[in-house]
């Protein structure tokens, strides 16, 4: 278990549709970031935030919008759904690693979407 | 744009036998991250290379930086099957705004054979 905790595991939609997924960092992070990974293209950053605020954007649709609560769980809204969107969701978060001297991003277990 | 390339994509070697997957990058950055993912499962991270002829080892691998040549590797050393995932590399940018970005390689699949 990383400590980075993201629900739901698994998710079957129709197009059109809209989902919520949601994220909890690690005790005590405050960076969440989020990356899509798809066959066809690979681990995609989305969006990173930190302590709340917006922080690095990348390559995320206009279909999609994240934030991130006071209390630092994260949850990304992806709507208008289409079949593309089929991926696995992956969030992290982030914190200084004294072994590597360095941030490290922890990984959650990931969200399956599939869009039908 | 940081276009980040792993080269193999696939690798199917057996074990016992020692291999390298090459990481090249294209724009300057002195963080180079390894992660290693099992089908179906999370990333987990391998390694941290901070700095110009930084090596780390764990076991059976071990991976370098050549920030100059834009190039990282990852050497295997007589693979077992456990070692049979996807790996990763990954380069960090820290832009003006001190926002952090790291940025994935495509992936190389490695599957060991007995």
């Amino acid at each position: 278990d990383s400590g980075v905790t993201q629900t739901p595991k698994h998710l079957i939609t129709a197009t059109g549709q809209r989902v919520t997924l949601r994220c909890s960092p690690r005790s005590g992070d405050l960076s969440v970031y989020w990356y899509q990974q798809s066959l066809d293209q690979g681990l995609q950053f989305l969006i990173q935030y930190y302590n709340g605020e917006e922080r690095a954007k990348g390559n995320i649709l206009e279909r999609f919008s994240a934030q991130q609560f006071p209390d630092l769980h994260s949850e990304l809204n992806l709507s208008s759904l289409e079949l593309g969107d089929s991926a696995l969701y992956f969030c992290a978060s982030s914190a200084f690693s004294q072994a590597s001297g360095a941030n490290v991003l922890t990984f959650g277990a990931g969200s399956r979407l599939t869009v039908l | 744009e940081l276009k980040v390339e792993q080269n193999p994509l696939f690798l199917s070697m057996q074990e016992g036998k020692n291999y390298t997957i090459y990481c090249n990058y294209s724009t300057t950055s002195d963080r180079l991250y390894w992660y290693r993912q099992d089908p179906g499962k999370s990333l987990e991270s391998l390694f941290v290379l901070l700095s110009n002829g930084a090596v780390k080892q764990e076991g059976r691998l071990m991976a370098s930086l050549d920030t100059k040549a834009r190039l990282s590797t990852l050497h295997i050393t007589a693979a077992v099957h456990d070692l049979s995932a996807t790996y990763f590399c990954a380069v960090k940018i820290i832009s003006n705004f001190g926002n952090e970005k790291l940025t994935f390689g495509t992936g190389t699949r490695l599957t060991i054979i007995p």
